[in-house]
């Protein structure tokens, strides 16, 4: 059973502080993501990784940055927190890498909200 | 890049009765499409994919259908019941498993 976990459920945090979300997944998956969920917005693509240390930008990657140093474990930076990156922030894994398309498993959601 | 569309976004249907959410995507490379369901307060999951070599796709009470040529493809539920009620996320992905997501459909099923 694939587990995908996140640091966090709420975080409260004030504008200009830089801010790290993290997400560990337990099933040796290759590519791991991070969305952020609004409200009739969907779900947007921030960034995500096909292997350790690689990183590809997504949709909206301004103001984000990623780490991804152990093939389990891939974090969010908000390097200086603005109100509009105020969200729940979902993180994914999925087996595949680059080669192919498969499921994606999700974290259970950290909610940021930017003071 | 992708686009997708997703329509409508908030769909109320009786118990028993079929319920249908369509999706458009933009990139004729696409090739792999899923279906995400989220209850209230959980995260999505997959009920159901369709790859582009494929026109249909069944699962119990659910199906996907995908039109290539038309570039939709569309989420059926049939014989709705309670548990149904969520968002549906539909997406789209032409590799590298990076998704583009719709912005969701709120399915409400009414007793």
């Amino acid at each position: 059973d694939v587990k995908v976990t996140q640091s966090s459920r709420y975080l409260v945090k004030r504008t200009g502080e830089k801010v790290f979300l993290e997400c560990v997944q337990d099933m040796d998956h290759e590519n791991m993501f991070w969305y952020r969920q609004d409200p009739g917005l969907g779900l947007r693509l921030i960034y995500f990784s096909y292997d350790v240390k690689m990183k590809e930008k997504g949709d909206i990657p301004e103001g984000y940055s990623v780490s991804r140093e152990k093939k389990e474990r891939f974090s969010l930076i908000l390097e200086s927190a603005s109100t509009n990156q105020t969200s729940m922030y979902l993180c994914a894994s999925s087996l595949f890498g680059l080669a192919g398309n498969g499921e994606q498993f999700f974290g259970p959601g950290t909610r940021l909200t930017v003071l | 890049g992708e686009n997708v569309e997703q329509h409508p976004s908030t769909l109320s249907v009786q118990e028993g009765d079929s319920a249908v959410i369509k999706c458009t995507y933009s990139d004729s490379a696409s090739n792999y499409f899923p279906w995400y369901k989220q209850e209230l307060g959980k995260r999505p999951q997959l009920i159901i994919d369709i790859r582009s070599n494929v026109g249909e796709k069944k699962d119990q009470r659910i199906a996907v259908t995908l039109n290539k040529t038309a570039k939709h493809f569309s989420l059926h539920i049939t014989e709705t019941q309670p548990e149904d009620s969520a968002v549906y996320f539909c997406a789209a992905s032409g590799g590298g498993n990076k998704l583009t997501f719709g912005t969701g459909t709120q399915l409400k099923v009414e007793l």
